[in-house]
């Protein structure tokens, strides 16, 4: 069965402490992986997309590696402004060719104190 | 993504009443999709569609839910005759084409109560 497993569930961190998060998959075949990030109340709000093991991709101050079986999530010197749940997906093959039909894990909930 | 519109945000409903949760896609969008996220859960997958089609509802319930994306206006999710374990969040995301370079916008979601 395709999974998809985050942790920490929770992360507390202080400002400038830098850290990552981290996603461990399961899936019959990789399309994609995604990670997302939410805020209370809001939807999901994409980041990145990664396709193969050995792609990285940066914006600001996180940076999402890939490999065979998990991807990270790295956050350096996070500020308050970065606490959110950050949400990992991953596309399996076997579904249709849209980006819809993504398996989400659970999130982990990030919190950063000045 | 907050080109993607829901409505409403916030929906209360009695146990067997009907629920419909809308959805307008980002401007040029034709491609929806429905995820459902119950408290303390990850998102789940409920049901893709294009322009009056349904191409993918693997992840619908088979009894009560249906969802519709006609020619003209949004895309509905229904629930019908809904009870307490129906209440959660409702996120609808739309994409400009169904490849895996393009990726989904979501809205901000409907949370549904049901008392």
């Amino acid at each position: 069965e395709d999974q998809v497993t985050q942790s920490p569930e929770a992360l507390r961190l202080q400002e400038g402490e830098s850290s990552s998060l981290n996603c461990s998959y399961t899936v019959s075949g990789l399309r994609g992986l995604f990670w997302y990030r939410q805020d209370p109340g809001k939807g999901p709000e994409f980041l990145f997309t990664l396709y193969s093991a050995g792609e990285e991709k940066e914006k600001e101050r996180l940076k999402a590696t890939l490999t065979k079986k998990e991807s990270f999530l790295h956050i350096t010197a996070p500020k308050p402004e970065d606490s959110a749940t950050y949400l990992c997906a991953v596309q399996a093959a076997g579904y249709g060719g849209s980006q819809g039909n993504l398996i989400f894990g659970k999130g982990t909930k990030l919190s950063v104190k000045p | 993504n907050a080109g993607v519109m829901q409505n409403p945000r916030h929906l209360v409903r009695r146990r067997g009443q009907e629920a419909r949760l809308r959805c307008s896609p980002m401007k040029g969008h034709s491609h929806v999709y429905w995820y459902r996220q119950l408290p303390e859960e990850g998102l789940k997958f409920m049901v893709y569609l294009q322009k009056e089609n349904i191409i993918d509802e693997s992840g619908m319930p088979k009894e009560r839910f249906s969802a519709e994306f006609p020619k003209e206006g949004p895309s509905i999710l229904r629930i019908q005759q809904v009870v307490r374990g129906d209440s959660a969040a409702y996120f609808c995301a739309s994409s400009l084409t169904p490849t895996q370079n393009t990726e989904a916008f979501f809205g901000q979601g409907t949370r549904l109560t049901v008392v």
